[in-house]
């Protein structure tokens, strides 16, 4: 069956950089657009990162623009999400998930990778 | 970008009782409407997709409706299990979600 296994979050400096995993089974994920969506300890859901099914598009929120960057391994059936300068306001539960179709909404979903960036 | 508001923030409803969660965007979004259960420190699950259809394995007392720029949830009779935290979101133009609504036991 599907899943999403995330992994590689943890208490970091400012301006350090982590680097989180999510490996996918049940499925290829070059068949699919893939997301990170984060979320603030007791706040809402946010839209990080995104890349296509072909990984030629690759989009990211204003916030994360020049500091995250995110890719694939299609041989690992990898996803990847690197931040670098990580500020206190990137502390987040960060989650994969994968888009349904192209425009589509998120129908699975890793378990969550918490982040904390502090000194 | 399109604004999805929830209401109301936070709903008490007894067990057994119906309850029913409103969404609104700030513009039409069609049927591009997504509901979403979280619970504490699990990841969202998808409940209904396309305003009105419900993801597989969800429950048939979870029902979705509404188009254009306001949508509903209605859980018809609630289960403990139920209680949780419930996102909408829209995926008409690039995908934004709603601030949640948490759903209490009263």
């Amino acid at each position: 069956q599907v899943q999403l296994v995330g992994s590689g979050g943890g208490v970091v400096q400012p301006g350090r950089s982590l680097r989180l995993s999510c490996a996918a089974s049940g499925f290829t994920l070059t068949n699919y657009g893939m997301y990170w969506v984060r979320q603030a300890p007791g706040k809402g859901l946010e839209w990080v990162a995104t890349i296509a099914y072909d990984a030629d598009y690759k989009d990211y929120a204003d916030f994360v623009k020049g500091r995250f960057t995110i890719s694939r391994d299609k041989f690992r059936n990898t996803l990847y999400l690197q931040m670098n300068d990580l500020r206190a306001e990137d502390t987040a539960v960060y989650y994969c998930a994968r888009e349904w179709g192209s425009g589509s909404y998120f129908d699975y979903w890793g378990q969550g990778s918490l982040v904390t960036v502090s000194s | 970008e399109i604004v999805m508001t929830q209401s109301p923030a936070t709903l008490s409803v007894s067990p057994g009782e119906r309850a029913t969660l409103s969404c609104r965007a700030s513009q039409s979004v069609s049927s591009n409407l997504a509901w979403y259960q979280q619970k504490p420190g699990q990841a969202p699950r998808l409940l209904i997709y396309g305003a009105s259809s419900r993801a597989t394995g969800i429950p048939a007392r979870f029902s979705g409706s509404g188009s254009g720029t306001e949508f509903t949830l209605t859980i018809s009779s609630l289960q403990s299990e139920d209680f949780a935290i419930y996102y909408c979101q829209q995926y008409n133009e690039w995908k934004t979600f709603g601030q949640g609504t948490k759903l209490e036991i009263k």
